[in-house]
Protein backbone atom coordinates (compact mmCIF):
# COMPACT_ATOMS: atom_id res chain seq x y z
CA UNK A 1 0.00 0.00 0.00
CA UNK A 2 1.68 3.15 -1.17
CA UNK A 3 1.45 5.96 1.07
CA UNK A 4 1.46 9.70 0.20
CA UNK A 5 3.50 10.40 -2.10
CA UNK A 6 4.39 13.81 -3.70
CA UNK A 7 6.42 15.36 -6.49
CA UNK A 8 9.32 17.03 -7.34
CA UNK A 9 11.52 16.35 -4.27
CA UNK A 10 13.66 19.37 -4.86
CA UNK A 11 12.55 22.66 -6.79
CA UNK A 12 14.50 25.90 -7.43
CA UNK A 13 12.32 28.65 -8.67
CA UNK A 14 13.19 32.45 -8.81
CA UNK A 15 11.38 34.82 -7.41
CA UNK A 16 8.45 35.67 -8.89
CA UNK A 17 7.84 33.07 -11.06
CA UNK A 18 5.44 30.69 -10.47
CA UNK A 19 5.37 26.69 -8.50
CA UNK A 20 2.99 23.94 -8.84
CA UNK A 21 3.68 21.09 -6.25
CA UNK A 22 1.84 17.90 -6.53
CA UNK A 23 0.36 15.28 -4.41
CA UNK A 24 -1.01 11.30 -3.95
CA UNK A 25 -2.87 10.62 -0.92
CA UNK A 26 -2.94 7.15 1.00
CA UNK A 27 -5.11 4.59 -0.27
CA UNK A 28 -8.92 5.10 1.41
CA UNK A 29 -7.59 8.88 2.25
CA UNK A 30 -9.92 11.67 0.76
CA UNK A 31 -9.15 14.73 2.35
CA UNK A 32 -5.21 16.22 1.52
CA UNK A 33 -3.60 18.95 3.53
CA UNK A 34 -1.14 21.04 2.68
CA UNK A 35 1.72 22.39 5.36
CA UNK A 36 4.49 25.00 4.67
CA UNK A 37 7.25 24.29 6.86
CA UNK A 38 10.63 26.74 7.42
CA UNK A 39 13.84 25.51 8.56
CA UNK A 40 13.97 25.00 12.21
CA UNK A 41 9.91 25.84 12.51
CA UNK A 42 7.02 23.34 13.19
CA UNK A 43 4.74 22.62 9.90
CA UNK A 44 2.57 25.95 9.33
CA UNK A 45 -1.51 24.66 7.94
CA UNK A 46 -1.89 26.14 4.33
CA UNK A 47 -5.62 24.93 3.48
CA UNK A 48 -7.21 21.42 3.14
CA UNK A 49 -9.48 19.96 0.75
CA UNK A 50 -12.00 17.61 0.62
CA UNK A 51 -14.25 16.54 -2.27
CA UNK A 52 -12.73 19.16 -4.46
CA UNK A 53 -13.39 22.13 -2.63
CA UNK A 54 -11.36 24.30 0.07
CA UNK A 55 -12.47 23.48 3.76
CA UNK A 56 -10.45 24.86 5.70
CA UNK A 57 -7.35 27.64 5.16
CA UNK A 58 -4.69 29.19 6.93
CA UNK A 59 -3.07 32.51 7.34
CA UNK A 60 -1.48 32.31 4.52
CA UNK A 61 -1.98 34.75 1.19
CA UNK A 62 -3.69 34.33 -2.09
CA UNK A 63 -0.87 33.35 -3.66
CA UNK A 64 -1.30 30.11 -2.28
CA UNK A 65 -3.95 28.51 -4.03
CA UNK A 66 -5.02 24.71 -4.78
CA UNK A 67 -6.76 22.29 -6.05
CA UNK A 68 -8.05 18.61 -5.71
CA UNK A 69 -9.00 16.44 -8.44
CA UNK A 70 -11.51 13.77 -8.69
CA UNK A 71 -8.85 10.76 -7.45
CA UNK A 72 -8.58 13.43 -4.64
CA UNK A 73 -4.96 13.84 -5.60
CA UNK A 74 -4.10 17.57 -5.03
CA UNK A 75 -1.77 20.56 -6.17
CA UNK A 76 -0.12 23.45 -4.46
CA UNK A 77 0.42 26.74 -6.74
CA UNK A 78 2.19 29.49 -5.46
CA UNK A 79 2.26 32.64 -7.41
CA UNK A 80 4.68 35.94 -7.46
CA UNK A 81 7.31 33.67 -5.60
CA UNK A 82 9.16 35.70 -2.61
CA UNK A 83 12.22 34.06 -0.98
CA UNK A 84 10.55 33.47 1.61
CA UNK A 85 9.00 31.13 0.06
CA UNK A 86 11.69 29.04 0.13
CA UNK A 87 10.67 25.97 2.59
CA UNK A 88 9.74 22.05 3.05
CA UNK A 89 6.24 21.72 1.74
CA UNK A 90 4.28 18.96 3.62
CA UNK A 91 0.92 17.22 1.85
CA UNK A 92 -1.05 14.97 4.62
CA UNK A 93 -3.82 12.51 3.53
CA UNK A 94 -5.96 11.82 6.17
CA UNK A 95 -9.58 9.56 7.01
CA UNK A 96 -11.09 10.69 10.34
CA UNK A 97 -8.66 12.18 12.88
CA UNK A 98 -4.95 10.68 11.53
CA UNK A 99 -3.24 12.42 9.01
CA UNK A 100 0.01 10.66 7.35
CA UNK A 101 2.20 12.65 5.58
CA UNK A 102 4.36 12.95 2.41
CA UNK A 103 8.04 12.94 1.66
CA UNK A 104 8.04 16.93 0.96
CA UNK A 105 9.02 19.18 -1.65
CA UNK A 106 11.80 21.26 -0.43
CA UNK A 107 11.61 24.76 -2.55
CA UNK A 108 14.35 26.80 -2.53
CA UNK A 109 13.83 30.22 -4.03
CA UNK A 110 16.65 32.54 -5.33
CA UNK B 1 -6.98 29.54 20.20
CA UNK B 2 -4.99 26.35 19.98
CA UNK B 3 -1.50 26.69 20.62
CA UNK B 4 1.62 23.34 21.50
CA UNK B 5 4.45 24.86 23.36
CA UNK B 6 7.74 22.56 22.87
CA UNK B 7 10.25 24.90 24.96
CA UNK B 8 13.54 22.17 24.84
CA UNK B 9 14.87 23.24 21.46
CA UNK B 10 17.45 20.86 21.40
CA UNK B 11 18.70 18.08 23.64
CA UNK B 12 21.55 15.49 23.57
CA UNK B 13 22.21 12.58 25.27
CA UNK B 14 24.74 9.37 25.31
CA UNK B 15 23.46 6.27 23.81
CA UNK B 16 21.46 4.03 26.35
CA UNK B 17 20.42 7.27 28.13
CA UNK B 18 16.45 7.81 28.75
CA UNK B 19 14.97 11.50 27.43
CA UNK B 20 11.98 12.98 28.02
CA UNK B 21 10.26 15.50 25.25
CA UNK B 22 8.32 17.84 26.98
CA UNK B 23 4.71 19.08 25.41
CA UNK B 24 2.36 21.49 26.53
CA UNK B 25 -0.71 22.54 24.48
CA UNK B 26 -3.40 25.43 25.11
CA UNK B 27 -7.37 24.88 23.63
CA UNK B 28 -10.78 25.29 24.82
CA UNK B 29 -11.94 22.86 23.45
CA UNK B 30 -13.25 19.88 25.26
CA UNK B 31 -12.54 16.95 22.90
CA UNK B 32 -9.32 17.49 20.82
CA UNK B 33 -6.61 14.87 19.58
CA UNK B 34 -2.66 15.38 20.24
CA UNK B 35 -0.04 13.73 18.58
CA UNK B 36 4.23 12.86 18.23
CA UNK B 37 5.41 12.96 15.18
CA UNK B 38 9.50 11.99 14.41
CA UNK B 39 11.37 13.80 11.70
CA UNK B 40 13.81 12.21 10.42
CA UNK B 41 16.25 14.27 8.20
CA UNK B 42 14.97 12.72 5.25
CA UNK B 43 11.85 15.14 6.06
CA UNK B 44 9.01 13.03 6.33
CA UNK B 45 7.07 13.26 9.57
CA UNK B 46 6.68 9.64 11.01
CA UNK B 47 3.98 8.91 12.55
CA UNK B 48 4.32 7.84 16.13
CA UNK B 49 0.84 8.33 18.69
CA UNK B 50 -2.45 9.50 18.87
CA UNK B 51 -4.31 10.33 22.31
CA UNK B 52 -7.91 11.68 22.70
CA UNK B 53 -8.66 14.00 25.44
CA UNK B 54 -10.86 11.49 27.23
CA UNK B 55 -7.71 8.52 27.37
CA UNK B 56 -5.78 9.85 29.52
CA UNK B 57 -4.64 6.52 29.96
CA UNK B 58 -0.39 6.33 29.67
CA UNK B 59 0.68 4.41 26.82
CA UNK B 60 4.35 2.54 26.20
CA UNK B 61 5.23 0.96 22.85
CA UNK B 62 8.62 -0.45 23.08
CA UNK B 63 11.42 1.76 24.36
CA UNK B 64 8.34 4.58 23.71
CA UNK B 65 5.96 5.52 26.23
CA UNK B 66 3.84 8.99 26.33
CA UNK B 67 2.47 10.62 29.98
CA UNK B 68 -0.71 12.62 29.44
CA UNK B 69 -1.65 14.83 32.19
CA UNK B 70 -4.77 17.10 31.34
CA UNK B 71 -4.53 18.73 34.87
CA UNK B 72 -1.07 20.41 33.40
CA UNK B 73 -2.31 20.37 29.97
CA UNK B 74 0.83 18.23 29.00
CA UNK B 75 1.54 15.51 26.61
CA UNK B 76 5.53 14.48 27.19
CA UNK B 77 7.30 11.61 25.25
CA UNK B 78 9.95 9.19 27.20
CA UNK B 79 12.06 7.59 24.73
CA UNK B 80 13.94 5.00 27.11
CA UNK B 81 17.37 3.27 26.35
CA UNK B 82 18.06 5.74 23.65
CA UNK B 83 19.75 4.86 20.03
CA UNK B 84 21.55 6.62 17.63
CA UNK B 85 18.38 5.93 15.50
CA UNK B 86 16.75 7.82 17.49
CA UNK B 87 17.72 11.15 16.60
CA UNK B 88 15.50 13.40 15.01
CA UNK B 89 13.36 16.37 15.20
CA UNK B 90 10.49 15.21 17.00
CA UNK B 91 7.43 17.51 16.82
CA UNK B 92 4.19 17.64 19.18
CA UNK B 93 0.92 18.62 17.23
CA UNK B 94 -3.49 18.95 18.36
CA UNK B 95 -6.04 19.06 16.58
CA UNK B 96 -9.86 19.85 17.70
CA UNK B 97 -12.69 18.25 15.19
CA UNK B 98 -14.42 21.51 14.37
CA UNK B 99 -11.29 22.89 12.69
CA UNK B 100 -9.40 20.93 9.80
CA UNK B 101 -5.74 21.35 10.86
CA UNK B 102 -2.99 20.42 12.81
CA UNK B 103 -0.81 22.64 15.18
CA UNK B 104 2.18 21.90 15.42
CA UNK B 105 5.60 22.67 18.06
CA UNK B 106 8.53 24.03 17.33
CA UNK B 107 9.96 20.59 17.31
CA UNK B 108 12.56 19.65 19.72
CA UNK B 109 15.81 18.04 17.95
CA UNK B 110 17.35 15.09 19.57
CA UNK B 111 20.79 14.09 19.05
CA UNK B 112 21.40 10.80 20.34
CA UNK B 113 25.84 10.46 21.31
CA UNK B 114 27.21 6.98 20.26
Amino acid sequence: DAGVTQSPTHLIKTRGQQVTLRCSPKSGHDTVSWYQQALGQGPQFIFQYYEEEERQRGNFPDRFSGHQFPNYSSELNVNALLLGDSALYLCASSLRFEQYFGPGTRLTVT
Amino acid sequence: AQKVTQAQTEISVVEKEDVTLDCVYETRDTTYYLFWYKQPPSGELVFLIRRNSFDEQNEISGRYSWNFQKSTSSFNFTITASQVVDSAVYFCALSVPLENQFYFGTGTSLTVIP
